[in-house]
């Protein structure tokens, strides 16, 4: 089974700045990796996949980077409605598809 | 546009099972895979198992092997996910979310589309 591992597990940022968020792999997972958002009571909402090609409807202040086992999250300037946990996904190796345990982001 | 749309909330007695259904609208349902995904209380996200329902084959990890069925009906658009011998362990939000590219790509792909969850509450 893949590990994934998230850091920093709470990221605390101004609104206007910017975030980079991370996430490592136990072992390659190439570029199928996924990262999501999710809001308290809602669902997760896929942002990048393919590592680093956003989702339909994603604003460009989101950016992902990596390949293998080291990968990125970036959020260029933190808008207030971008205060949520991220979620990293590999869907490389499987079963099982596995995810990260998170990325909180808070208003500083 | 995809909709997934899910059952409502559940309270189940330790020990017995749940059923949760997930009703897809839009899209071509049987060249995608479903899987369930659960979040327990304040906790990350977990892979249940998912399904083909173009072929009706299921794919579980190793954990949920025995207690979890997942099945499909393609003519009504919907997956279900059976959990069976309910702890309180199990009281959770559960997920179901869409992937694949539609000719071929079915779990190495991201979840797309999320159903709105299914709270499931085990207590005696």
């Amino acid at each position: 089974e893949i590990v994934m591992t998230q850091s920093p597990a709470t990221l605390s940022v101004s609104p206007g700045e910017r975030a980079t968020l991370s996430c490592r792999a136990s072992q390659s997972v190439s570029s199928n990796l996924a990262w999501y958002q999710q809001k308290p009571g809602q669902a997760p909402r896929l942002l990048i996949y393919g590592a680093s090609t956003r989702a339909t409807g994603i604003p460009a202040r989101f950016s992902g980077s990596g390949s293998g086992t080291e990968f990125n999250l970036t959020i260029s300037s933190l808008q207030s409605e971008d205060f949520a946990v991220y979620y990293c996904q590999q869907y490389n190796n499987w079963p099982p598809i596995t995810f990260g345990g998170g990325t909180k982001v808070e208003i500083k | 546009q995809v909709q997934l749309v899910q059952s409502g909330a559940e309270v189940k007695k330790p020990g017995s099972s749940v059923k949760v259904t997930c009703k897809a609208f839009g899209g071509t349902f049987g060249r995608y895979a479903v899987s369930w995904v659960r979040q327990a209380p304040g906790q990350g996200l977990e892979w249940m198992g998912g399904i083909i329902p173009l072929f009706g084959t299921a794919n579980y990890p190793q954990r949920f092997q025995g207690r979890v069925t997942i099945t499909a009906d393609e003519s009504a658009t919907t997956a279900y996910l059976d959990l069976s011998s309910l702890r309180s362990e199990d009281t959770a939000v559960y997920y179901c979310a869409r992937s694949g590219d539609g000719s071929g790509h079915y779990y190495s792909r991201a979840f797309d589309y999320w159903g709105q969850g299914t709270l499931v509450t085990v207590s005696s």
